[in-house]
């Protein structure tokens, strides 16, 4: 079956500052990778999918991703952040056995300092 | 073009109480999806529908039944609702998996308390 695991619950930084988010999967099959944000008192959005092709991964607001099939992982990035980004970053999985499947990680809360 | 509804956005139960969420969705999207959101857990899917009239287990289904006789519509129900079902809970419809476009568009949420 699928699993994510998201290695940190919580990543404080300073504003400005580089941020990686830790994602890794367990599939032995192609996989489908998703990282959503949640902001405050807000629902999901996706912020950048993994299907296919080259293995990084740009999305919204300035944040990537790269897929690494030797490492199982699909860490996010983003080289310098702003207090706008406060929220609680999820990874997702679909694929392999259970290709209708998404499952999510437990997230991540990334908190900025000023 | 509303995305996707869910109804009722609060609810309080008691212990043995029984209601059902209500999940709508106007972009004629095959894959629905039923999840719950507790701190430090993440989302967990519950149960899932790949169409009309299919419904199928998910990480978490013990407590909950589902059904979907309508395309648009994805229906949660509590039979005999526990305190450990207090939660928020989410639905979303997916656009068509591995094409371009595919994404999650989720509702805002419902959140359950049990009492």
């Amino acid at each position: 079956a699928q699993s994510v695991t998201q290695l940190d619950s919580q990543v404080p930084v300073f504003e400005e500052a580089p941020v990686e988010l830790r994602c890794n999967y367990s599939s032995s099959v192609s996989v489908y990778l998703f990282w959503y944000v949640q902001y405050p008192n807000q629902g999901l959005q996706l912020l950048l999918k993994y299907l296919s092709g080259s293995t990084l991964v740009k999305g919204i607001n300035g944040f990537e991703a790269e897929f690494n099939k030797s490492q199982t992982s699909f860490h996010l990035r983003k080289p310098s952040v702003h207090i706008s980004d406060t929220a609680e970053y999820f990874c997702a999985v679909s694929g392999g056995s259970s290709a209708s499947k998404i499952i999510f990680g437990s997230g991540t809360r990334l908190s900025i300092r000023p | 073009n509303a995305g996707v509804t869910q109804t009722p956005k609060f609810r309080v139960l008691k212990t043995g109480q029984s209601m059902t969420l209500l999940c709508a969705q106007d972009m004629n999207h095959e894959y629905m999806y039923w999840y719950r959101q507790d701190p430090g857990m993440g989302l967990r899917l519950i149960h899932y529908s790949v169409g009309e009239g299919t419904t199928a287990k998910g990480e978490v289904p013990d407590g909950y039944n589902v059904s979907r006789l309508k395309k648009q519509n994805f229906l949660l129900g509590l039979e005999s609702a526990a305190p450990s079902q207090t939660s928020v809970y989410f639905c979303a419809s997916r656009s068509t998996p591995g094409r371009a476009v595919e994404k999650l568009f989720f509702g805002s949420g419902t959140q359950l308390s049990v009492l």
